[in-house]
């Protein structure tokens, strides 16, 4: 398995901006996640999907986060108006229910300037 | 929401020693993972290990869950080594520990 992919790997884009995050999760998984990594706040929790269903959503920051699972192979996080206050590294993982484990994705880089 | 909290929070290592690491949780937990953040930002799981002890390689993990820790040993240290050791624990969902940035040195 090619394991959790997210696109793109890098991204810098301008304050205002609308910028959109994408996640394959491994194929099989039920439930997808997506985690914020700063310096200050450390690795937290936006929100997770089981079955393609929103769960719990209580991290997402404000209402310019927004997240979306289609169908079971792919998600989106989208940030719109971006800020500065937005840049980080952005994670996704997949786990297949009943304890298996999380995996996480490479990560997209996040920079608006 | 579950708190974890992971120490030393630094360490500095010579190649070829050993170390400890620690993860205390303050409930009871479905699943515990340790993952390493390599310097380039990936996050790799080392185990999935809610109770009991595995081993894979120089690396070891045993989780006590009845007394809510878990310990991550390396022995025999590598530069390879480096970067920072997440413990995460899930209850509901998967919460990050704070981290121990271990630097190995050649």
């Amino acid at each position: 398995d090619a394991g959790v992919i997210q696109s793109p790997r890098h991204e810098v884009t301008e304050m205002g901006q609308e910028v959109t995050l994408r996640c394959k999760p491994i194929s099989g998984h039920n439930s997808l996640f997506w985690y914020r990594q700063t310096m200050m706040r450390g690795l937290e929790l936006l929100i997770y999907f089981n079955n393609n269903v929103p769960i719990d959503d209580s991290g997402m920051p404000e209402d310019r986060f927004s997240a979306k699972m289609p169908n079971a192979s792919f998600s989106t996080l989208k940030i719109q108006p971006s800020e500065p206050r937005d840049s980080a590294v952005y994670f996704c993982a997949s786990s297949l229910s009943g304890n298996y484990g999380y995996t996480f994705g490479s990560g997209t880089r996040l920079t608006v300037v | 929401g579950i708190q974890v909290e992971q120490s030393p929070p630094d360490l500095i290592l010579q190649e070829g020693a050993n170390s400890t690491l620690r993860c205390n949780f303050s409930d009871s937990v479905n699943n515990l993972q340790w993952f390493h953040q390599n310097p380039w930002g990936q996050l790799i799981n080392l185990f999935y290990i809610p109770s009991g002890t595995k081993q894979n390689g120089r690396l070891s993990a045993t989780t006590v869950a009845t007394e809510r820790y878990s310990l991550l040993y390396i022995s025999s240290s590598q530069t390879t080594d480096s970067g920072v050791y997440f413990c995460a624990v899930e209850g509901n969902m998967l919460t990050f520990g704070g981290g121990t940035r271990l630097m190995v040195k050649p």
